[in-house]
């Protein structure tokens, strides 16, 4: 079965240095999705991608953030200068064309900003 | 206020219990999805409903648009099914409107 791929599982980075967060996508689909989860706390939205663009973003999601889809089959989310609150899960998630078409989601990123 | 309310918030359950988790919402939606995370973090997708009545297995899942209200159930639990039941929603009809959480319900069913 087909299924969103995160790398890497877990990452450790040094406060003010730039991480950046992998996913594969399920290849026919279209929208992509990066949401966070801190510990103990519920998903948050980040941003939504289509059509090699920025769909929406919510208010996390400021100047040091960044969306790419560089190659066509990687969707990658990048954090230029971490600070401690942005150690969190990272999920991407996907979905294909059409309305209310499931999402499936990754199994995450756990990035510790230490 | 959250937008979606989720009850209980803790559940404990003996294995063969028969489980419901609630979900309520504030807001007007085309979707609602009931998710599944484990220890480990992962989020994997149970039911997404816009109407009526879903079955996977054990598992139920009921909406009730007018009334702003969903429930998961789960029949003769086992301790597998011990997870993080997470409610989200979809507000906007686009395809690529984003999902609203709840705060998850946290089931673990004992022998």
């Amino acid at each position: 079965e087909p299924e969103v791929t995160q790398t890497p599982s877990h990452q450790v980075t040094q406060m003010g240095q730039e991480v950046i967060l992998r996913c594969v996508p399920i290849s026919n689909h279209l929208y992509f999705y990066w949401y966070r989860q801190i510990l103990g706390q519920k998903v948050e939205f980040l941003v939504s991608f289509y059509n090699n663009e920025i769909s929406e973003k919510s208010e996390i999601f400021d100047d040091q953030f960044s969306v790419e889809r560089p190659d066509g089959s990687n969707f990658t989310l990048k954090i230029r200068s971490t600070k401690l609150e942005d150690s969190a899960m990272y999920f991407c998630a996907s979905q294909k064309a059409g309305s209310n078409t499931e999402a499936f989601f990754g199994q995450g990123t756990r990035l510790t900003v230490v | 206020k959250n937008e979606v309310e989720q009850s209980p918030q803790n559940l404990t359950a003996q294995e063969g219990e028969f489980i419901t988790i609630n979900c309520s919402y504030s807001v007007g939606i085309s979707a609602l999805h009931w998710l599944q995370q484990h220890p480990g973090g992962g989020i994997v997708s149970l039911f997404m409903l816009s109407s009526g009545k879903k079955k996977h297995g054990r598992l139920i899942a009921t909406i009730n648009i007018q009334e702003k209200h969903s429930s998961l159930h789960i029949t003769a639990s086992h301790p597998r099914d011990s997870a993080v039941y997470i409610c989200a929603v979809k507000k906007g009809t686009g395809t690529a409107s984003k999902l609203t959480f709840g705060t998850g319900t946290r089931l673990q069913v004992t022998l």
